[in-house]
């Protein structure tokens, strides 16, 4: 099993849609969740830090289920600007700050 | 925000040849960075964690006679690909770790493209 898994892509979506990223992730002892993006050769970008309590930045809604160590993005109203690919990143362990990679999920946005 | 610069951008070279990539934190300081690869259609993968003043440690599979990390000040960590061969050619990208904006907050450098012939 992968240490984290996220949702083949790609997501080709209209401008306006509301689109939801899954995420799971293997190690129970991760404290840390994010989610990145990456433009075509370009190198990840913080998009947010996702916490227990879940938190939302603008159209953006991350939230972490620590029981079914679970990790979801929610997109509303996408814009042709977010189109990239979404990548799902969790601490390996408590020591040492090493993060895992999800595959990523390629999201398109089309007019 | 926190920004990481890395030089080269890109690099084409021969087989045979050492290539070093350069890692800046250029507006924090930074005693651990990391450097990752990413491979075409894939993601990234550790390859290993600097750390200033001390030995690096590596991820398993990574060769540490093959990709040398040196972090000599805490504003700049080096790798150098020794002896590269063409499947060494990939996306090379670094990440300083600011402690002060969170817990295992890294911000990445915008990547070196190694291409070797």
């Amino acid at each position: 099993r992968k240490e984290v898994e996220q949702d083949p892509g790609p997501f080709n979506v209209p401008e306006g849609a509301t689109v939801a990223f899954n995420c799971t992730y293997s190690n129970s002892a991760s404290q840390s969740f994010f989610w990145y993006r990456q433009d075509c050769r370009k190198e990840p970008k913080l998009l947010m830090s996702v916490y227990s309590s879940g938190n939302e930045d603008g159209r953006f809604t991350a939230q972490l289920n620590r029981a079914s160590q679970y990790i979801s993005l929610l997109i509303r109203d996408s814009k042709l600007s977010d189109s990239a690919t979404y990548l799902c990143v969790v601490n390996k362990d408590n020591q040492g700050g090493k993060l895992i990679f999800g595959q990523g999920t390629e999201l398109s946005v089309k007019p | 925000g926190a920004v990481v610069s890395q030089h080269p951008s890109w690099v084409i070279c021969k087989s045979g040849t050492s290539v070093k990539i350069e890692c800046r934190s250029l507006d924090f300081q930074a005693t651990t960075m990391f450097w990752y690869r990413q491979f075409p259609k894939q993601s990234l993968m550790l390859m290993a964690t600097s750390n200033e003043g001390s030995k690096a440690t590596y991820e398993q599979g990574v060769e540490k006679d093959k990709f040398l990390i040196n972090h000599a000040s805490l504003t700049l960590s080096t790798l150098t690909v020794t002896s590269a061969h063409p499947e060494d050619s990939s996306f090379y990208i670094c990440s300083a770790e600011d402690i002060t904006s969170g817990p295992d907050t890294q911000y990445f450098g915008p990547g070196t493209r190694l291409t070797v012939l």
